[in-house]
């Protein structure tokens, strides 16, 4: 069975441009994750897709936004970059509603120049 | 006050040795408990998986979850130097998917 793939692996965009990332779930899966990681913050929660609606929003701002589509693959999209913004960003797929084992993409590192 | 604490390291073991790792945490809503392995660049792998309070092993690997002390232990035995990693404690609650983690601890096993 594949596991979540993310695409792209690498980018570098230019402070002020927007992005977006995507992330297919291992099959059957429905619940979507997105999580931040940088050396300073660690692994920062971002949002939660569940069968194309968002459950939980972390604390980030509104620049950053995700959806679902309606065979799980989740894009999320982050406009206006800013330098801060560079750094690791995984995608998590679960099968379970809540409280489900969670599996991890490879990620996609975003440098901001 | 971080909701989970862990321990940066690094932690330095020689091979075969017992890897002892560790979290606490401040939220008693916590049901969910996760191990996850992350080597340089690459995405969290996920190790163990436990339900609430008690003892799980999978091969070389025991976790430990003990809510009434808000304490998380993983036991990694016979270590070998392909388990040189950071290892991430998670956690989650009864609704949802949304997983809190600790900051990692790094582990160096050597030959």
């Amino acid at each position: 069975k594949a596991g979540v793939t993310q695409t792209p692996r690498y980018l570098i965009k230019t402070r002020g441009q927007q992005v977006t990332l995507s992330c297919s779930p291992i099959s059957g899966h429905r619940s979507v994750s997105w999580y931040q990681q940088t050396p300073g913050q660690g692994l920062q929660f971002l949002f939660e897709y569940f069968s194309e609606t968002q459950r939980n929003k972390g604390n980030f701002p509104g620049r950053f936004s995700g959806r679902q589509f309606s065979n799980s693959r989740s894009e999320m999209n982050v406009s206006t970059l800013e330098l801060g913004d560079s750094a690791l960003y995984l995608c998590a797929s679960s099968l379970a509603f809540s409280g489900g084992e969670q599996y991890f993409g490879p990620g996609t590192r975003l440098t901001v120049t | 006050q971080k909701e989970v604490e862990q321990d940066p390291g690094p932690l330095s073991v020689p091979e075969g040795a017992i890897v002892s790792l560790n979290c606490t945490y401040s939220n008693s809503a916590f049901q969910y408990f996760m191990w996850y392995r992350q080597y340089s660049r690459k995405g969290p792998e996920l190790l163990m998986y436990t339900y609430s309070s008690g003892n799980k092993e999978d091969g070389r690997f025991t976790a430990q979850v003990d809510k009434s002390s808000k304490y998380i232990s993983l036991f990694i035995r016979d270590s070998q130097p392909s388990d040189s990693a950071t290892y991430l404690c998670a956690m989650a609650r009864a609704a949802g998917n949304k997983l809190t983690f600790g900051g990692g601890t790094r582990v160096l096993v050597k030959p």
